[in-house]
C-alpha cells in the first residue's frame, strides 16, 4: 500500500524557520496537501496543491515539492504554530488516499 | 461561512452500530462531496471514504468495505456515516469534511468539529 513518510518531530526556537518533509513515490505526479492540527481541535488546511495557501493562513506558511519530497516551511515560527502537521496525497492511480504519519512541531 | 456541525459523542458496545451526522451550511450542499476521516486516540488521520452529495456515489477505504455506509439527505444538507460491527479499535474521533475536487485530485476543507465514538463493553 502507498505510504507518505514524515519525521515524527521537529523542534525550533521562536522566530526560526521550521521545515517539515513528506516523502512519497507518487509525489512527482500528485499534489501534496498540508494540515495543521492543534491539540483537541479538528485539522485545518494550511497548504493545498503543493504550494497554494488558503485565505486566512498566515504568509509565513509555504509549501514546495521536488521529486519525491514535499516540504512545508514555516518562516519565523511562532509559539502558536505548535501543532501536529499531516501531509496528504494520493497514489499514482488517484484511487488510494493516504495521510502521512504526522509531525509534531515544537516551538520553544 | 462554510460550516460542518457534527452530532454528539457516542458510547457503543462491541458488535453494535453507530451513525454519525454532519450538517453542512454556508454553501450549496449538492455541489460538493463529503469525506469522513477518523483518528484513534493519540494516533494519526485515517481516511474512511467519501460520498458525492450530487449523485450519492461513494468510494470507501478498502479496510472498511462491508462495514461502513455513507449517505446524504439533500433536503436537510446533512451527511451520515454508519459503521457496523463495532470493535474496540474503532474507538476514535470521527470527522466529516467537505470534499474539494478538481479534474485530477481532491482534498478536504473545512472539517467538522469531530465526534468521539467509544466502543467499550
Amino acid at each position: 500500500s502507498y505510504e507518505l513518510t514524515q519525521p515524527p518531530s521537529v523542534s525550533v526556537s521562536p522566530g526560526q524557520t521550521a521545515r517539515i518533509t513528506c516523502s512519497g513515490d507518487a509525489l512527482p505526479k500528485k499534489y501534496a496537501y498540508w494540515y495543521q492540527q492543534k491539540s483537541g481541535q479538528a485539522p485545518v488546511l494550511v497548504i493545498y496543491e503543493d504550494s497554494k495557501r488558503p485565505s486566512g493562513i498566515p504568509e509565513r506558511f509555504s509549501g514546495s515539492s521536488s521529486g519525491t519530497m514535499a516540504t512545508l516551511t514555516i518562516s519565523g515560527a511562532q509559539v502558536e504554530d505548535e501543532a501536529d502537521y499531516y501531509c496528504y496525497s494520493t497514489d499514482s492511480s488517484g484511487n488510494h488516499v493516504v495521510f502521512g504519519g504526522g509531525t509534531k512541531l515544537t516551538v520553544l | 461561512q462554510v460550516q460542518l456541525v457534527q452530532s454528539g459523542a457516542e458510547v457503543k458496545k462491541p458488535g453494535a452500530s453507530v451513525k454519525v451526522s454532519c450538517k453542512a451550511s454556508g454553501y450549496t450542499f449538492t455541489s460538493y462531496g463529503i469525506s469522513w476521516v477518523r483518528q484513534a486516540p493519540g494516533q494519526g488521520l485515517e481516511w474512511m471514504g467519501w460520498i458525492s452529495a450530487y449523485n450519492g456515489n461513494t468510494n470507501y477505504a478498502q479496510k472498511l468495505q462491508g462495514r461502513v455506509t455513507m449517505t446524504t439527505d439533500t433536503s436537510t444538507s446533512t451527511a451520515y456515516m454508519e459503521l457496523r460491527s463495532l470493535r474496540s479499535d474503532d474507538t476514535a474521533v470521527y470527522y466529516c469534511a467537505r470534499l474539494m475536487t478538481t479534474v485530477t485530485t481532491y482534498w478536504f476543507d473545512p472539517w467538522g468539529q469531530g465526534t468521539l465514538v467509544t466502543v467499550s463493553s
